[in-house]
């Protein structure tokens, strides 16, 4: 079983500025098969990114994944208010399909 | 448009069996996998199994899962049905479905729905 490991576990930071999120994968995702997630209190999660680097459809591109093998990055440039969330990495190259414990982003 | 809805909350007892619908529109039904996902209250994403709604394979479950849960699908609705039984209480839960295609991830998610288990 691949392990998602999220850091920082929470982050804190104010409107305008960068947000760097790691997950570190304890086995190589094959074909980069990684997603990341954003999931607000009461919704269902949102896909942010596929295949470590392709932002899904609508999601603007402030939000940026990048990385390989065992080490990805979800990126949010200029923070926004609606921006707090929980973030998660999830790999879907092998079963079982796997999710790191997620990154709480708080905008101050 | 596309979406996936899902069936309402759930309350149950120890040791009963439940059943959620995840009922697939705005696309061809065949065409995605859909996947189950579980939160319990206050915690992480839980992967539960994966159904292939053209029925070419047969469902795959997680370990933790396997003897308990039950994957199906109905072509003729669009609809695909997850059962679990011999529920605790820690299975009180949010139970989610999500349809993934190609080498996306899991690009629809349903609204979820809400299984408590209490006596």
């Amino acid at each position: 079983e691949i392990v998602l490991t999220q850091s920082p576990g929470t982050l804190s930071l104010s409107p305008g500025e960068r947000a760097t999120l790691s997950c570190t994968a304890n086995h190589i995702v094959s074909s980069n098969y990684l997603a990341w997630y954003q999931q607000k209190p009461g919704q269902a999660p949102r896909l942010l990114i596929s295949g470590a680097s392709s932002r899904a459809t609508g999601i603007p591109d402030r939000f940026s994944g990048s990385g390989s093998g065992t080490d990805f990055t979800l990126t949010i440039s200029r923070l926004e208010p609606g921006d707090s969330a929980v973030y998660y990495c999830q790999q879907y190259t092998d079963s079982p399909i796997t999710f790191g414990q997620g990154t709480r982003l708080e905008i101050k | 448009q596309v979406q996936v809805v899902q069936s309402g909350a759930e309350v149950k007892k120890p040791g009963a069996s439940v059943r959620v619908s995840c009922k697939a529109s705005g696309y061809s039904f065949t065409t995605y996998y859909i996947h189950w996902v579980r939160q319990a209250p206050g915690q992480g994403l839980e992967w539960m199994g994966i159904i292939n709604p053209s029925g070419g394979t047969t469902p795959t479950y997680a370990q933790k899962f396997q003897g308990r849960v039950t994957l199906t699908r109905d072509t003729s609705t669009s609809t695909v049905y997850m059962d679990l039984s011999s529920l605790t209480s820690e299975d009180t839960a949010v139970y989610y479905c999500a349809r993934r295609g190609g080498i996306q991830g899991f690009d629809i998610w349903g609204q979820g729905t809400m299984v408590t288990v209490s006596s």
